[in-house]
């Protein structure tokens, strides 16, 4: 079945404890992105990738890393997590930057830090 | 000023409607025009992409884009209490960096 699966679903966590959200996909696609959405602001792209150690930042790269070392995988890095990093994490992932017909979004990881 | 805006919401309209949403953009290197439509706590789920001015159907759903007027619709034809959920419209560049609009909340009542 083709998915983007993300690890964890729910986390809790303290202000400058390092975390790592896994994103994985197994339709072989070269794009993957994340996202966080807060109430009321719709989905912001965080950084992107457009094919293997090729990342890019979005509107709200601050506070993340991210790394492409692999075509599947494609973890969200929070290195000293704050209270404005609490959000609904989403990862993404399509053929291509310019096939977004094709795109999978993941189930969400949702993130407390207290 | 958001490169994005949609319009608000929230909108509540009966069964069978025809609903109109809507975004405008700020940034000619956009390129392609996606909605979604997000259901409490789920992912978001592509309804409708494209990349040239002009309508293009699929079933009920009806995006039109005005690359003119950086203009985006969505229309929901016989609107259902299925079709209640959040609908957001994104827009891409060629390079990959995406925008979306901050989500209008549609509720269909029965």
């Amino acid at each position: 079945e083709a998915q983007v699966t993300q690890n964890p679903r729910y986390l809790i966590t303290v202000t400058g404890k390092k975390l790592t959200v896994t994103c994985s996909q197994n339709m072989n696609h070269e794009y993957m992105s994340w996202y966080r959405q807060d109430p009321g602001l719709g989905l912001r792209q965080i950084y992107y990738s457009m094919n293997v150690e090729v990342t890019d930042k979005g509107d709200v790269p601050e506070g993340y890393k991210v790394s492409r070392k692999e075509k599947r995988n494609f973890p969200l890095i929070l290195e000293s997590p704050s209270p404005n990093q609490t959000s609904l994490y989403f990862c993404a992932s399509s053929l291509s930057a310019n096939n977004q017909e094709t795109q999978y979004f993941g189930p969400g990881t949702r993130l407390l830090v207290l | 000023q958001k490169e994005v805006e949609q319009d608000p919401g929230p909108l509540s309209v009966p069964e069978g409607a025809i609903v109109s949403l809507n975004c405008t953009y700020s940034n000619s290197a956009f390129q392609y025009f996606m909605w979604y439509r997000q259901y409490s706590r789920k992912g978001p789920e592509l309804l409708m992409y494209t990349y040239s001015s002009g309508n293009k159907e699929d079933g009920r759903f009806t995006a039109q884009v005005d690359k003119s007027s950086k203009y985006i619709s969505l229309f929901i034809r016989d609107s259902q209490p299925s079709d209640s959920a959040t609908y957001l419209c994104a827009i891409n560049t060629n390079a990959g960096k995406s925008t979306f609009g901050d989500g209008t909340t549609l509720t269909v009542k029965p």
